[in-house]
């Protein structure tokens, strides 16, 4: 079965205080590992899309990087407007035209100042 | 505002009541995707149509059901409501039959009294 798991289930930094979130997916063949951003009564936000293993993405104090078995979401001098749930999702390779991701249940993160 | 425009914000209903989320795609998305969110069971993807078609399923119930009319604005219809239906609803878009770049609108909050 396909599915995605993200750890921690919540993370609490101090400003300035680098992390990584993990989150680690089992998927018969991977079309595209996803990470979004929520915050609280949002709709999901995008912030990268990784294809295959080795490549790596980042966007300001976000870098994101895959691997067969897992991606990475690190962040770097975390400031409180990063506070959010980091939700990762995994899009499957179906053979057909099918475009549904399967998410994880996310990681919150709180970074206080 | 991320162009997927979802109507409504708020409901409030009642058990054994039906009722219609509405969602309208971002310019020149052809495809909508609905996913539902609980607290403890993070997004789950319901289904897809594509140009009017429906594309794809995944754990939708069956008193739940949803079309895309030729404006491509699509509608999610839930009947006989339960408690456990109480949930955010979203809505996202995408040009592509395959998904990549999802856009979410920023969901409908259902309440089920």
């Amino acid at each position: 079965e396909d599915q995605v798991t993200q750890s921690p289930e919540a993370l609490r930094l101090q400003e300035g205080e680098s992390s990584s979130l993990n989150c680690s997916y089992t998927v018969s063949g991977l079309r595209g590992l996803f990470w979004y951003r929520q915050d609280p009564g949002k709709g999901p936000e995008f912030l990268f899309t990784l294809y295959s293993a080795g490549e790596e993405k980042e966007k300001e104090r976000l870098k994101a990087t895959l691997t067969k078995k897992e991606s990475f979401l690190h962040i770097t001098a975390p400031k409180p407007e990063d506070s959010a749930t980091y939700l990762c999702a995994v899009q499957a390779d179906y053979g057909g035209s099918q475009g549904n991701l399967i998410f994880g249940k996310g990681t919150k993160l709180s970074v206080k100042p | 505002d991320s162009g997927v425009t979802q109507t409504p914000k708020h409901l409030i209903t009642a058990t054994g009541q039906r009722v219609t989320l509405r969602c309208s795609p971002r310019s020149g998305d052809l495809s909508v995707y609905w996913y539902q969110q609980s607290l403890d069971q993070g997004l789950q993807f319901l289904i897809q149509y594509y140009n009017g078609e429906e594309r794809a399923k995944g754990n939708i119930l069956e008193r739940f059901s949803a079309q895309q009319f030729p404006d491509l604005h699509s509608e999610l219809n839930l009947s006989s409501l339960e408690l456990g239906d109480s949930a955010l609803y979203f809505c996202a878009s995408s040009p592509w039959k395959g998904g990549s770049g999802y856009t979410f609108g920023s969901g409908t909050r259902l309440t089920v009294v």
